[in-house]
């Protein structure tokens, strides 16, 4: 089965500053998708941004973009001018031909 | 339109008991899955629907987990004889096709199960 790490447990930052996430995942398969979701307090889980592992241009969405590394099955999430309506766990998540892993999430603290 | 509905948001149990958790897909989503997320951890996959197919039961945990889905709509979540470990927050997602290119899930705000 692929696996999806995520190995910040916590991360924080300051308000109007950029914060990356990292996330890597093991996968055998050349043909996927890649998603990062955020889950606030309420924990409705929120898509925030996603990746055709066949497009080699990262994906964009308004302050939120990623760094998809393909060969290194590296995926993080940069968000730029935080905000704090940001904090919230975000997960990384794949998707394959068979399944969809999710990591174990990043904290996000956004510091006023 | 409206998103994925889940009930009850909260359900409190004695250990022993059987509970149903119910799962209300954005209409016209074809694909519909469960995921089990405990305490401060990531999503745990349960069990996949896509249309009329078999599901994908490979993520249930025992066989005291089962789920169906009638009229290729609402989904059920049923747990026998529920143990404290069972405690968690049950998350359900529709997407419009199973297929990898319709592959955005949205999901709903959750069941959150506590055994006693």
């Amino acid at each position: 089965a692929q696996t999806v790490t995520q190995s910040q447990p916590e991360m924080s930052v300051q308000e109007a500053e950029t914060v990356t996430l990292s996330c890597t995942y093991d996968t055998s398969e050349s043909d996927y998708y890649l998603f990062w979701y955020k889950q606030p307090p309420s924990r409705q889980m929120i898509l925030v941004i996603r990746q055709e592992a066949y497009k080699q241009q990262n994906a964009t969405e308004n302050r939120f973009s990623v760094n998809f590394q393909k060969a290194a099955k590296s995926f993080s999430l940069k968000i730029s001018d935080s905000q704090l309506g940001d904090a919230a766990m975000y997960f990384c998540a794949y998707r394959g031909d068979n399944d969809m892993r999710f990591g174990a999430g990043t904290r996000l603290t956004v510091k006023p | 339109g409206a998103g994925v509905s889940q009930s009850p948001s909260n359900k409190v149990t004695e250990k022993g008991k059987d509970v149903e958790l119910r799962c209300d897909p954005i209409s016209g989503h074809t694909a519909l899955y469960w995921y089990r997320q405990s305490l401060g951890q990531g999503l745990e996959f349960l069990i996949y629907f896509q249309g009329n197919s078999a599901p994908d039961k490979s993520g249930l945990p025992s066989d005291r987990f089962s789920a169906e889905r009638t009229g290729g709509s609402v989904s059920t979540l049923t747990i026998q004889r529920t143990q404290q470990e069972d405690s968690a927050v049950y998350l359900c997602a529709s997407s419009l096709a199973g297929g990898r290119g319709q592959e955005t899930q949205y999901f709903g705000p959750g069941t959150r199960l506590l055994v006693l």
